[in-house]
Order: structure tokens, then sequence, then C-alpha cells
């Protein structure tokens, strides 16, 4: 089974500072790993994710993660929030089956909320 | 613009009637999923296609049942629906599984009264 757990339900920082958002999860085969962003009343977008090359992964907005296997951790970085950075963040991960296979089912984390003040 | 609808995109309805929600795509892509987001839960898997008539059961499947009779549309049927099944529902489409990126649509808020 494979579990994502997400640090901190809610995540406050001020504009210009650097955003943290922890991922960890459990997986019992190396997994792809996601981070989704999700603004209100809005599905779900990309912003990376990490499938076994480089262990940081840079994604949209200068968003980026590091994949570290002996904390098994995906933490979400930017080194400066933006007001447009205000949303929902979910780390997923998605699961090889022992045959090499993957059907791309995501489990997802509770999610964090990111507040950036002025 | 993943070339995702859903609908309809709000319903309310009662206890024990059956609901059909339609999730359509433009894109061609082979893989379909269904998830609801519950406050605290994240999104969590009900079921997902990996091709017309092929479809499997995801990690909260009970009183869900889905079909796909051709390439881009996936129907998720409540047969009787329950307060417990109210939630946002979105669909997701995929080119190949795996690490593909998964593309969602806007959503379906529905209310169980």
């Amino acid at each position: 089974a494979q579990s994502v757990t997400q640090l901190g339900s809610h995540v406050s920082v001020s504009e210009g500072a650097l955003v943290l958002l922890r991922c960890n999860y459990s997986s019992s085969v190396p997994p792809y790993l996601f981070w989704y962003v999700q603004y209100p009343n809005q599905g779900l977008q990309l912003l990376l994710k990490y499938t076994s090359a480089a262990t940081l992964v840079k994604g949209i907005n200068d968003f980026e993660a590091e994949f570290k296997k002996s904390e098994t951790s995906f933490h979400l970085t930017k080194p400066s929030a933006h007001m447009s950075d205000a949303a929902e963040y979910f780390c997923a991960v998605s699961r090889v089956n022992a045959g090499g296979t993957s059907y791309g089912k995501l489990t997802f984390g509770q999610g964090t909320i990111l507040t950036v003040h002025p | 613009d993943a070339g995702i609808t859903q609908s309809p995109r709000h319903k309310v309805t009662e206890t024990g009637t059956p609901v059909t929600l339609r999730c359509h795509q433009t894109e061609n892509h082979r893989y379909m999923y269904w998830y609801r987001q519950d406050p605290g839960h994240g999104l969590r898997l009900i079921h997902y296609s990996y091709g017309v008539k092929d479809t499997d059961k995801g990690e909260v499947s009970d009183g869900y049942s889905v079909s796909r009779s051709k390439t881009e549309d996936f129907l998720l049927t409540l047969e009787s629906a329950t307060s417990s099944q109210t939630s946002v529902y979105f669909c997701a489409i995929s080119v190949g599984g795996g690490a593909d990126t998964q593309y969602f649509g806007p959503g379906t808020r529905l209310t169980v009264l």
C-alpha cells in the first residue's frame, strides 16, 4: 500500500519569502511523485513530477522539489512567494506494479493551503 | 485547456435517487479517472479506465459504478445516492497512465440531501 502525508494543512508566508511545503510518502517500490496546484473553484494543474531521472525537479512558476529516497520525502519549494501562489497544493504518488506496469492511479495527500500575505 | 468537460457542473439530488455524471474528452487519451475531493482527504480515486470497456476499481469504489462505451466518454453512476456521497467529483485523463501527467476537468459539485 502507498500513502502520502503532507505536513501542515495551512502554510502562511509573506510575499517574497521562501515557500516550503512538505510531503512524505510510503511506497514499497520506487514511485512516481507529483505536485499539483488547485486554484479556487478549479481543477488541478501539474506543477512538477519526479519519474526517477534527476532527483531535483524543476516545475512551472519557479517551483522545484527534491526527491530524497533516504527520507522518503518530496518537499516543494519556491524561493520567493507571489500573491498569485495562493492556492491549495497536493502531493501525489503513483505506483509501478511488480510487473512493471502502472495505470497512473494517484494517491493524494490531504492538501496544504498556501496563504501569501502582502 | 486539456479538452475535458464535465456535466453537470452542479447538482442537488435527494437520498436514494440515481445520479450519473459525465466526463467528456476531445483528446482521445486512453486513460480516464474519477476522483472525489473532500476536505481533509485530498482527492481519492473512485474508478479508472484504461480503454474502452476496460475499467477497474479505485480506493473508494463502493456505491459507484462506471461505464466507458467510447473513448471520449467516461460515466460515473451513483446507483442510489447517499449523503456521504456529497462531494466534488473530478474527472482526469492521461495519455499512458504511469508517470504521464493527468489533466483534470473543472469538477462537478454534487449535493445529496
